[in-house]
């Protein structure tokens, strides 16, 4: 069964400092999605890759997915508190013959204002 | 923006007690799903429904568990008694794509 694991398991960095999350998959990603975690909100959805070498951009926040298709990285831009939370990979969905998503680790993000 | 609504934010019950989890997936999704996560661990894939039936189910799913939309806006889960290994955050989400949108989870405490 595909594993997915993401690093570092927690961060801490200062306001206005760029910061990158990785998500390294066992197999093939056929999609991959970055959501965020907020105690309250659930999980809220941020960018979807599928193809080999797709970057997507979302305000400062940029995600890239590698040419094989099995790692992907979250880059923020000059980071703020509002950044903060968890920040989880999941791979799955119909692109890959399952419905289901399995989910990362998950990233623990806090900003120093 | 439309939204994936749990009802109720906070459950607490005592062991061997049904409990019903209430979801209302955005209005024109057409897949359904219940996730879960255990404090301090991943988030789970429970089940996938669609078109009025399962259509995936993960081993924890067991007969315990069960799944309904009753009418044209609601989807719920239940469990049909529940141990104190059930505590966990449960997730609803709904697609009408790839895309999984989600709510903002029921915590269900387990006495």
């Amino acid at each position: 069964s595909q594993e997915l694991e993401q690093s570092p398991q927690s961060l801490i960095v200062q306001e206005g400092k760029n910061l990158t999350i990785n998500c390294t998959s066992s197999k093939t990603l056929y999609g991959l999605y970055w959501y965020k975690q907020k105690y309250g909100e659930g999980l809220i959805f941020l960018m979807m890759l599928q193809k080999g070498g797709e970057e997507k951009s979302h305000e400062k926040i940029t995600a890239k997915l590698d040419e094989k298709k099995q790692q992907s990285s979250l880059h923020i831009t000059a980071s703020q508190p509002s950044h903060a939370g968890i920040y989880l990979c999941g791979a799955g969905g119909t692109t890959s013959g399952t419905y289901k998503y399995i989910f990362g680790t998950g990233t623990r993000l806090k900003v120093l204002a | 923006e439309p939204e994936v609504t749990q009802t109720p934010s906070h459950q607490v019950t005592q062991m061997g007690q049904e409990v019903i989890l209430r979801c209302v997936p955005i209005s024109n999704h057409l897949y359904f799903y219940w996730y879960r996560q255990i404090l301090g661990q991943k988030v789970e894939f429970l089940v996938s429904f669609y078109n009025n039936e399962i259509s995936e189910k993960s081993e924890i799913f067991d007969d315990q568990f069960s799944v309904e939309r009753p009418d044209g806006s609601n989807f719920t889960l239940k469990i049909r008694s529940t141990k104190l290994e059930d505590s966990a955050m449960y997730f609803c989400a709904s697609s009408v794509a790839n895309i999984q949108y989600f709510g903002a989870g029921t915590r269900l405490s387990v006495l």
